[in-house]
Order: structure tokens, then C-alpha cells, then sequence
């Protein structure tokens, strides 16, 4: 069980608009900055975004992330295929001391 | 460009111990810090715990203190993790991820992360 809870599936056809959610609680999301990761299938996970909304040089600003309260979102426009992933929020936690991740979101590309 | 490059995949029998190495390069490697993530088959993802020459002794995700040894070696820019005790429980693929630590407490992000190890414990 993830510390923080997010949906285990989404899915959009291509060029539509879909976003990811990751609800947490005041020992984390609250408190902490937000960071977003991508895992491409057999690869390794990409930092997607940062410190809530800021994304890494080269990532398109069709990715954004947004924060409010004790849960963060991730927003995906014009989706494209190569957008079908695994996407992670993650954030410090007090409780255990450490970053915590969600358990992930599958995207599905129709 | 900063890459960091793993070590191959182990076969370890419960109650070993395996260390996995991460070879960092593109960047001054005693400028930032390394953490250890791990994901389990078809599971999510979970931080082990950092290494930073700068930020003092290692730190640990409290489950695994006592099994877990995280050690830098700046001469040669390459980063050990040693997992002891092992249990099937601990079949993974471990990760490497250069560690950015941002001014506000709490704030840290990976980039970018190795291409993982494969461990596989087994009898």
C-alpha cells in the first residue's frame, strides 16, 4: 500500500487532454514539493516534472503539474502515442522520513 | 551528457548479500548525491535511501536499516549499494538516481536514474 494513492489506470485517444491525480495527506503532498516521473515500458523511470510544476530541460510543456492542498496533478495535452506509460507522483514524508512514491498510473493510449 | 551505468543482473540465494555499483559520468560527481530506488516485478516504485558526500552520513528507509550499506567512491565517480539478509521479498530491479537537493526542506527529485539492475533471489 503506497503512501501516496493514485489511480491505478487512465486512458485518452490522441489529442485529447487527460490528467493523472495523486492524493496524499499534511505529512506530504501538503508540506512538500510534488515531483512527476515517467517509465516508459522495460525502461527506466524520466523525471517529468519538479518541485510541483517545472519541467526538466527537454520535456514539452504539453506535460504540466499542478498542486493544491494535500493533492498534486499531473496534465497530459495533445497525447500522443509515445505518451503510453507508467507515471509516478512522489514527495517527502515526515511519517517515515523519507520520499514516498504513489503506486503509479497506467496510460493507455486508444 | 550525465549518465550513470549499472552493474548486471545477480542471482542470489536467500540470506546472501549482493552490491550493485553505479558508474556516474557527464557531471562532478562529489557535487551531488546518489539514492537507491527499487521495483519490484510489476510493482511500484521504493526509495532505499541517499548518499551525498556533502549532506553527511547515508540515509536509510527505515525498513531496511541494519540490511542496507550505501558507500561513494569519488576516485573513481562510482556509487555501491550492498543489500544483506537477503529474502525473496527483495527481488527487484534496483536503481541508481543522481540526487538534486533543492534549498526548501524536503525538496529532492532523481535525474537522471541508471538503467536498473535485475536481483533475483531465489534458492
Amino acid at each position: 500500500q503506497s503512501v501516496l494513492t493514485q489511480s491505478p489506470s487512465a486512458s485518452g485517444t490522441p489529442g485529447q487532454r487527460v490528467t493523472i491525480s495523486c492524493s496524499g495527506s499534511n505529512s506530504n503532498i501538503e508540506t512538500y514539493i510534488v515531483n512527476w516521473y515517467q517509465q516508459l515500458p522495460g525502461t527506466a523511470p524520466k523525471l517529468l516534472i519538479y518541485s510541483n510544476n517545472k519541467r526538466p530541460s527537454g520535456v514539452p510543456d504539453r506535460f504540466s503539474g499542478s498542486k493544491s492542498g494535500t493533492s498534486a496533478s499531473l496534465a497530459i495535452s495533445g497525447l500522443q502515442s509515445e505518451d503510453e506509460a507508467d507515471y509516478f507522483c512522489a514527495a517527502w514524508d515526515d511519517s517515515l522520513n523519507g520520499p514516498v512514491f504513489g503506486g503509479g498510473t497506467k496510460l493507455t493510449v486508444l | 551528457q550525465v549518465q550513470l551505468v549499472q552493474s548486471g543482473a545477480e542471482v542470489k540465494k536467500p540470506g546472501a548479500s549482493v552490491k550493485v555499483s553505479c558508474k556516474a559520468s557527464g557531471y562532478t560527481f562529489s557535487d551531488y548525491g546518489i539514492s537507491w530506488v527499487r521495483q519490484a516485478p510489476g510493482q511500484g516504485l521504493e526509495w532505499m535511501g541517499w548518499i551525498s558526500p556533502y549532506k553527511g552520513n547515508p540515509k536509510y528507509a527505515l525498513e531496511l536499516q541494519g540490511r542496507v550499506t550505501m558507500t561513494m567512491d569519488t576516485s573513481t565517480s562510482t556509487a555501491y549499494m550492498e543489500l544483506r539478509s537477503l529474502k525473496s521479498d527483495d527481488t527487484a530491479v534496483y536503481y541508481c538516481a543522481r540526487t538534486i537537493f533543492g534549498v526548501v526542506i524536503g525538496a529532492n527529485w532523481f535525474d537522471p536514474w541508471g538503467q536498473g539492475t535485475l536481483v533475483t533471489v531465489s534458492s
